[in-house]
């Protein structure tokens, strides 16, 4: 089944350790996001690769990168992560088109800090 | 900016019990809009979607969502609740607009429902 796979599901670091989080799709989707969801908050975007133009949400930490070597994968490094960034960190893809656009989500992978 | 706003919460419901959620948006063009649910401790899912055409749509599981353009809502509904639809709901909106970040998702903060047996 085409679909969204996030690696690990579960990440524990140190403070200010650096941690790479990684997502992969078969959907051959042109456009990746990276979401950060707290506990019982909405999913905030953090940033977007649309092929391979990165779009970096305005109130997106600096602490945060993307790399999207190929359409399939794309990684979220958190360079020196605080205590405040442990959270489900959401990868989704969609095809976007002029009329619709539909994100899928991949399971997520919980990070914590200590 | 757009913004979506769930007033409610948190909904207890007893199994059976009719549900509606609420859904509001702020943008004064052609959107999409989601409904996605998040079961305790698995991810996001799609649970329904309108893009054009008929304003009622159907989902899985027995849900359905009626845009009414007038209001800027995007309500959620189901006849009756089982205890399997304890979960968190997720109201989404994507505005059809040309230019960056036409095709980006806004959420809303969610409401948690709670269907006791």
């Amino acid at each position: 089944d085409a679909m969204v796979i996030q690696n690990p599901r579960y990440q524990v670091t140190q403070f200010g350790k650096p941690v790479t989080l990684s997502c992969s799709q078969t959907l051959n989707h042109n456009v990746m996001y990276w979401y950060q969801q707290k506990s019982s908050q909405a999913p905030k975007l953090l940033f977007h690769y649309y092929d391979k133009d990165f779009n970096n949400e305005a109130d997106t930490p600096d602490n945060f990168q993307s790399r999207r070597p190929n359409t399939s994968f794309c990684f979220l490094d958190i360079r020196s992560p605080g205590l405040g960034d442990a959270a489900m960190y959401l990868c989704a893809t969609s095809r976007v088109s002029s009329s619709y656009n539909e994100q899928f989500f991949g399971p997520g992978t919980r990070l914590t800090v200590l | 900016a757009q913004s979506v706003s769930q007033h409610n919460h948190h909904v207890i419901l007893s199994e059976a019990a009719s549900l509606e959620l609420g859904c509001n948006y702020s943008y004064g063009g052609t959107v999409n809009l989601f409904w996605y649910v998040q079961y305790p401790g698995q991810h996001l899912q799609l649970l329904l979607k309108y893009f054009s055409g008929d304003p009622l749509v159907k989902g899985i599981k027995g849900f359905e969502a009626e845009f009414i353009k007038s209001k800027f809502s995007f309500n959620l509904r189901k006849p009756s609740v089982q205890w399997s639809d304890t979960a968190e709901y997720f109201c989404a909106v994507n505005p059809l607009k040309s230019g960056a970040g036409s095709y980006q998702l806004t959420f809303g903060k969610g409401t948690k429902l709670s269907v006791i047996p």
